[in-house]
């Protein structure tokens, strides 16, 4: 019964560089949502994904940053011209149903941006 | 839009001792949830109340929905070094969006 699985758990770019966060939710969920944890902070919510579709991204910085949810594969999110600022845990999190409020959260990948 | 806050933002416990954290909503809530994360780790789901007034009990934590849905509490007792972890209440709203208090991070002295 595998859940929430993300890749890389750690990962180092330079600035200008881009980050690809992959988010494989558990086993039946599709709803994806992705969070930002700065050190010492809460989460802060970023984008509400479905299978193809983007629900909220009310959260997501106007400017280089995306997310996607194909059809086949893993959620992505795409930093681009990642700067210092961009270091943070990110997580996500899936549900199962439309509204299944219970959210089961991946271990996180820690971007560091040297 | 709807607003979480949690206080306190740091709690430092004696072991043994007893404290709660609360978690204020600027709307009335569908639900709240209730989240630990541990130093390094990700947020765990501990409970989730719905009803108006309810109370639930996990061993020696025990969660309060207020009467007005609009705020919560998490009280521990006799607090054990396992408790350490930053605790996180997530109120629902009535269009199913999840928003994060920013967590009450607890310490806790041997």
């Amino acid at each position: 019964n595998a859940g929430v699985m993300q890749n890389p758990r750690h990962l180092v770019r330079r600035r200008g560089q881009e980050a690809r966060l992959r988010c494989s939710p558990m086993k039946g969920h599709s709803h994806v949502y992705w969070y930002r944890q700065l050190p010492e902070e809460g989460l802060k919510f970023m984008v509400y994904l479905q299978k193809e579709n983007i629900i909220d991204e009310s959260g997501m910085p106007k400017e280089r940053f995306s997310a996607e949810f194909p059809k086949e594969g893993p959620s992505i999110l795409r930093i681009q011209q990642v700067v210092r600022g961009d270091s943070a845990a990110y997580f996500c999190a899936s549900t199962g149903l439309a509204g299944e409020d219970t959210q089961y959260f991946g271990p996180g990948t820690r971007l560091t941006v040297l | 839009g709807q607003q979480v806050m949690q206080i306190p933002q740091y709690q430092h416990v004696q072991e043994g001792e007893d404290f709660t954290t609360y978690c204020n909503s600027s709307t009335t809530l569908s639900n709240i949830q209730w989240y630990k994360q541990r130093p390094g780790g990700h947020p765990v789901f501990l409970i989730q109340l719905v009803k108006s007034g309810e109370v639930k009990k996990q061993k020696r934590l025990t969660f309060q929905f207020g009467e007005a849905k609009k705020n919560s509490s998490l009280h521990i007792t006799a607090t054990q070094t396992t408790d350490v972890g930053t605790y996180f209440c997530a109120g629902l709203s009535n269009d199913y969006k999840l928003s994060f208090g920013a967590g009450t991070t607890v310490t806790v002295r041997a």
